[in-house]
């Protein structure tokens, strides 16, 4: 069965440091990709998609990803932390293109310390 | 570009009653419209998808005559919650897919703030 897997449940880092947001998905012919965050109480925001394109994928507020076909890997990270980054994010997976629906990881809570 | 709102954000009913929520794509037209769940520190769960013109398509498990939807028009999907009972509080968030924009984004979902229902 097709599934995408968020490796950690939970990463806190320090303001200021680097953020590694693991996901993995099973391996298909072409699926999009995506990242979402969600802050507490609202809804999810995308912040960067993958569509075959470049592999490495530039979002909003500093988030990129690289998609690697080689390890079925699309790990999303962020140079420096800001503590507005700390919120949920959701690595979500499109296998039937524009008629599939997404199949979504199980989060990452992201806390940001000071 | 690409908001979609709902509304309401917020409510608390009695058991027994109906809840109507409300899904607008602001910007964008969307023949194809998502309502999911989500409990608390969990991932989302769909229910159903709602196309423009005909019947949604319910995923399994879930009472297509308890969560009705409607999807009126090209920017409206509305889910009512029927006979509401403790058990449906939860916060329910609705996506919408575009219609517009090309191949590129047409698998792409925009998702609604959510709305949080609780059920006394």
């Amino acid at each position: 069965a097709q599934s995408v897997t968020q490796l950690d449940s939970h990463v806190s880092v320090s303001e200021g440091t680097p953020v590694l947001l693991r996901c993995n998905y099973s391996s298909s012919y072409s699926p999009s990709l995506f990242w979402y965050v969600q802050h507490p109480n609202k809804g999810l925001q995308l912040l960067l998609k993958y569509t075959s394109a470049a592999t490495l994928v530039k979002g909003i507020n500093g988030f990129e990803a690289e998609f690697k076909k080689s390890e079925t890997s699309f790990h999303l990270t962020k140079p420096s932390a800001h503590m507005s980054d700390a919120a949920e994010y959701f690595c979500v997976v499109n296998y039937g293109g524009s008629q599939g629906n997404l199949i979504f990881g199980k989060g990452t809570k992201l806390s940001v310390k000071p | 570009g690409a908001v979609v709102s709902q509304h309401p954000s917020r409510v608390i009913c009695k058991s027994g009653t109906s809840v109507k929520i409300e899904c607008r794509s602001l910007d964008f037209q969307a023949t194809t419209m998502f309502w999911y769940r989500q409990f608390p520190k969990q991932s989302l769960m769909l229910m159903a998808t709602s196309n423009e013109g005909s019947k949604a398509t319910y995923e399994q498990g879930v009472e297509k005559d308890k969560f009705l939807i409607n999807h009126a028009s090209l920017t409206l999907s509305t889910l009512t919650v029927t006979s509401a009972h403790p058990e449906d509080s939860s916060f329910y968030i609705c996506s919408a897919r575009r219609t517009s924009g090309g191949p590129r984004w047409a698998d792409t979902q925009y998702f609604g703030p959510g709305t949080r229902l609780t059920v006394l």
